[in-house]
């Protein structure tokens, strides 16, 4: 069975603090590993679309990589405007249209 | 391009009702998704659909139902309302398996 582990659960940085998520999974042959940024009431937003160990993608504060074990989402220099949850979900190769979501890592972020 | 669009966005029903909500893809999707999310159990995968078939299934049972239509909008459906179904129930779509799911805004049920 497919499963995804999250750490920290939740996760408190000063304005400017650089830290990193981490994404812990096993699947039956890694189709995707998606990053998600999640906001209170509201549906998931994407972030990152990684596929072979050794990936790696940007978009502005955040990074993402990609191991056959793990995924880390690294956040330099965050803004209070990054607080959010973030998941991370895998997606298995003869799995159709299935996520497996990790629990979440909640981000707050102080001025 | 326009995004996912879920109707309902809140709904309130009572114990042994049944609920119909709809999700409309993105444009030229044809694959959606549909996700059950609550506190304790985080987001759940309930079933896929692709060009009006069934083809993947999560761990719910009998009264989660669904279907797609020709034109790739989705209707999920749950008979016999328990309190335990109350959830943001989310929808994704994406152009085929394995790429990227785009979610929508979700749908808050409240069973009472």
């Amino acid at each position: 069975e497919d499963q995804v582990t999250q750490s920290p659960e939740a996760l408190r940085l000063q304005e400017g603090e650089s830290s990193s998520l981490n994404c812990s999974y096993t699947v039956s042959g890694l189709r995707g590993l998606f990053w998600y940024r999640q906001d209170p009431g509201k549906g998931p937003e994407f972030l990152f679309t990684l596929y072979s160990a050794g990936e790696e993608k940007e978009k502005e504060r955040l990074k993402a990589t990609l191991t056959k074990k793990e995924s880390f989402l690294h956040i330099t220099a965050p803004k209070p405007e990054d607080s959010a949850t973030y998941l991370c979900a895998v997606q298995a190769g003869t799995s159709y249209g299935k996520l497996t979501f990790g629990q979440g890592t909640i981000l707050t972020v102080h001025p | 391009k326009a995004g996912v669009t879920q109707t309902p966005r809140y709904l309130i029903k009572t114990r042994g009702q049944q609920v119909t909500l709809s999700c409309s893809p993105i444009s030229g999707h044809r694959s959606v998704s549909w996700y059950q999310q609550t506190p304790g159990q985080g987001l759940q995968f309930l079933f896929e659909y692709f060009s009006e078939t069934q083809r993947n299934k999560g761990n719910f049972p009998g009264r989660f139902s669904g279907r797609q239509f020709s034109n790739s909008r989705s209707e999920m459906n749950v008979s016999t309302l328990e309190l335990g179904d109350s959830a943001l129930y989310l929808c994704a779509s994406d152009g085929q398996s394995g790429e990227t799911q785009y979610f929508g805004p979700g749908t808050r049920l409240l069973v009472l």
